[in-house]
């Protein structure tokens, strides 16, 4: 594998299901980002790690809990979730959070909640 | 706040033309950086082009290139020579360095572009 991965591709879950969004990057990249992709609305950056530390939380609700145990892997873990967090969440990753340098992508994963 | 607007939600363009994709920005910084990215429809984002602010000449990389206008905050990206793997969901981006903490990208909403034979 290479680049950035994630998994599952799809997820459909209840409002009472507890699942986790995982992500991976190959890149040696020290910081890695979740974004929220709603349709007709702009990416929205929900959490970033860098060395593995979070240093940024969006003002996202807890439902949303992420959990990024080294430098490769981040995750997303899924509480109690709302019909209205059905979206497509994308996970990134970069060289550096604290310059300029570009974010690599992951395919995402498209949630459903029902 | 910087913000980033995308007037055009779709756009058509017929293969082996040229379309020009219009984004406006809003900012107070004198340095920043600005991207254009593409989603494809198996949705691995990817980044086309970027700009310096700094810099005076319009970046182009093979059949894209910007037009980057400081003073009126445009910054459009043209596609010459369209072809069909070109239809996607292109995004316009933002980020001002900073010292410290992260560099935050502000997306706009996205154009959706399809490339028709």
């Amino acid at each position: 594998e290479t680049g950035v991965t994630q998994t599952p591709r799809h997820l459909v879950m209840g409002m009472t299901n507890k699942k986790s969004l995982k992500c991976e990057q190959h890149l040696g990249h020290n910081a890695m980002y979740w974004y929220k992709q709603s349709a007709k609305k702009p990416l929205e950056l929900m959490f970033v790690y860098s060395l593995e530390e979070r240093v940024e939380n969006n003002s996202v609700p807890s439902r949303f809990s992420p959990e990024c145990p080294n430098s490769s892997h981040l995750f997303l873990h899924l509480h109690t979730l709302q019909p209205e967090d059905s979206a497509l969440y994308l996970c990134a990753s970069s060289q550096d959070a604290a310059r300029y340098n570009e974010q690599f992508f992951g395919p995402g994963t498209r949630l459903t909640v029902l | 706040a910087q913000t980033v607007t995308q007037s055009q939600p779709e756009m058509s363009v017929q293969e082996a033309e040229t379309v020009t994709l219009s984004c406006t920005y809003d900012t107070s910084e004198n340095n920043y950086y600005l991207f254009w990215y593409k989603q494809p429809p198996s949705r691995q984002m990817i980044l086309v082009i970027r700009q310096e602010a700094y810099k005076q000449q319009n970046a182009t990389e093979n059949r894209f290139s910007v037009n980057f206008q400081k003073a009126a905050k445009s910054f459009s990206l043209k596609i010459s020579d369209s072809q069909l793997g070109d239809t996607a969901m292109y995004f316009c981006a933002f980020m001002k360095p900073k010292s410290g903490g992260f560099q935050k990208l502000v997306f706009g909403t996205g154009t959706r572009l399809l490339v028709s034979p």
